[in-house]
């Protein structure tokens, strides 16, 4: 099974700044990535598939970036609504398989 | 718009059996691969199964084979999660998930449902 791996696990950022997420994938997915974001108690939406194609409705601030095994979602100046946890996932192998989450904080 | 409904979480014992449903609404069910994934209390997303279009193919989880089985009713738009030889581990919010492909592929998770909760304890 293809490991996902999220960095960092919790990112505290002040309204208005840059977040950089990062995510590893243990063997290439090749643009099999997807970025889903989670609020508290909701279901996760999904944000950003193929690598950098952005979901219906899902602003111009996410962004995202990478290929083979190194991704990366950025959002480019954090809104309150953006404080959440984000996950990535591959969708090129079975099992599909998420990374263990990031959390973005108020800092 | 898509919906997706899912129905059938409760409590059971260890070792015990349940069922799942996801009532399917606003796109053409018979046309989607489905999924169901869940999440642990506080934990991450933990990809189940996976049922083509037309049944023709079933994924799963290592830790769900021979435990789970994912099934679909295209004629009511509804997708089924049985369950058995259920333990504490299994304690999640199950969600129901339509995948983006429309036809015998699989892509990315397009819609989620609000998921169901299922607490395996004595």
């Amino acid at each position: 099974e293809i490991v996902m791996t999220q960095s960092p696990a919790t990112l505290s950022v002040s309204p208005g700044e840059r977040a950089t997420l990062s995510c590893r994938a243990s063997q290439s997915v090749s643009s099999n990535l997807a970025w889903y974001q989670q609020k508290p108690g909701q279901a996760p939406r999904l944000l950003i598939y193929g690598v950098f194609t952005r979901a219906t409705g899902i602003p111009a601030r996410f962004s995202g970036s990478g290929s083979g095994t190194e991704f990366t979602l950025t959002i480019s100046s954090l809104q309150s609504e953006d404080f959440a946890v984000y996950y990535c996932q591959q969708y090129n192998n079975w099992p599909r398989t998420f990374g263990q989450g990031t959390k973005v904080e108020i800092k | 718009q898509v919906q997706l409904v899912e129905s059938g979480g409760g409590v059971v014992q260890p070792g015990g059996s349940l069922r799942l449903a996801c009532a399917a609404s606003g796109f053409t069910f018979s046309g989607y691969g489905m999924h169901w994934v869940r999440q642990a209390p506080g934990k991450g997303l933990d990809w189940v199964a996976f049922i083509r279009y037309d049944e023709s193919d079933k994924y799963y989880a290592e830790s769900m084979k021979g435990r789970f089985t994912i099934s679909r009713d295209n004629s009511k738009n509804t997708l089924y999660l049985q369950m058995s030889s259920l333990r504490a581990e299994d304690t999640a919010v199950y969600y129901c998930v339509r995948d983006e492909y429309y036809g015998s592929g699989s892509a990315y998770f397009a819609y989620w449902g609000q998921g169901t909760l299922v607490t395996v304890s004595s």
